[in-house]
C-alpha cells in the first residue's frame, strides 16, 4: 500500500540529547514537510523540501535540522538547542510544485522530554 | 500578516447539522483545505475550495467566499464518530505554504 510512515510512534528525549524522527513515503512525491502541533494550536511548519538535496526553513526551524538525500526519506533531528521539544510531530508529502493539492500526512510521532 | 481564525470548540447533537466557520487573512490565496483530525492521529483530507461557492461531498460540504475571506464546513446527519478536530488551512500564493488555523474541536453528544 502507498503511504507515509513515521517512526517511532513515541520518543523520549533526555536533556542535551539529539533525537531523529523518521519519515518515509512511497507515493513518489517530490515535496515533503515537517510540522509541529501543540495542544490548542494549529500545525506550524518546521522545514520543507521541494526536491531531493534541497530544503528550506519553515516558520519555526530553530533547534531543528533535516536532510533530503533520498526522495523517499525526510528525517527530522530535534537538537539540544530546541528548548521546548515536547509536541506531536507530523510529516506530510505531496507532488509539490504547481500542483495545488492536499498534503498527505503520516501517523505522527509524539516526542516527550524526560 | 497571516491569520486564520476558527472557533476553538463546538458541541452538537447526534443527527443534527453543524457549521464550522473559518476566516482568513493571508498574503495571497491559492485555495483552502479542510481536514479532520481525531485525537492523536494524522489529519485526513476532507475538502478543497479554490473558487467561490459550495462543494458537496456526501454528508460534508464546504463553502468559500474569497471576497470575504470566509469559509465554512457543514456537517449533516452528525454521527458520534464525527467527534474530532477540524482544521482549516489556506495555501498562500505568495509563499506556496499551507497555513493552518488552530482547529475546532467538535464534540457530538447522543
Amino acid at each position: 500500500d502507498g503511504g507515509i510512515t513515521q517512526s517511532p510512534k513515541y520518543l523520549f528525549r533526555k536533556e542535551g540529547q539529539n533525537v531523529t524522527l523518521s519519515c518515509e513515503q512511497n507515493l513518489n512525491h517530490d515535496a515533503m514537510y515537517w510540522y509541529r502541533q501543540d495542544p490548542g494550536q494549529g500545525l506550524r511548519l518546521i522545514y520543507y523540501s521541494q526536491i531531493v538535496n534541497d530544503f528550506q526553513k519553515g516558520d519555526i526551524a530553530e533547534g531543528y535540522s533535516v536532510s533530503r538525500e533520498k526522495k523517499e526519506s525526510f528525517p527530522l533531528t530535534v537538537t539540544s538547542a530546541q528548548k521546548n521539544p515536547t509536541a506531536f510531530y507530523l510529516c506530510a508529502s505531496n507532488r509539490g510544485g504547481a500542483y495545488q493539492e492536499t498534503q498527505y500526512f503520516g501517523p505522527g510521532t509524539r516526542l516527550l522530554v524526560l | 500578516g497571516q491569520n486564520i481564525d476558527q472557533p476553538t470548540e463546538m458541541t452538537a447533537t447526534e443527527g443534527a447539522i453543524v457549521q464550522i466557520n473559518c476566516t482568513y487573512q493571508t498574503s495571497g490565496f491559492n485555495g483552502l483545505f479542510w481536514y479532520q483530525q481525531h485525537a492523536g492521529e494524522a489529519p485526513t483530507f476532507l475538502s478543497y475550495n479554490v473558487l467561490d461557492g459550495l462543494e458537496e461531498k456526501g454528508r460534508f460540504s464546504s463553502f468559500l467566499s474569497r471576497s470575504k475571506g470566509y469559509s465554512y464546513l457543514l456537517l449533516k446527519e452528525l454521527q458520534m464518530k464525527d467527534s474530532a478536530s477540524y482544521l482549516c488551512a489556506v495555501i498562500s500564493s505568495n509563499t506556496g505554504k499551507l497555513i493552518f488555523g488552530q482547529g475546532t474541536t467538535l464534540q457530538v453528544k447522543p
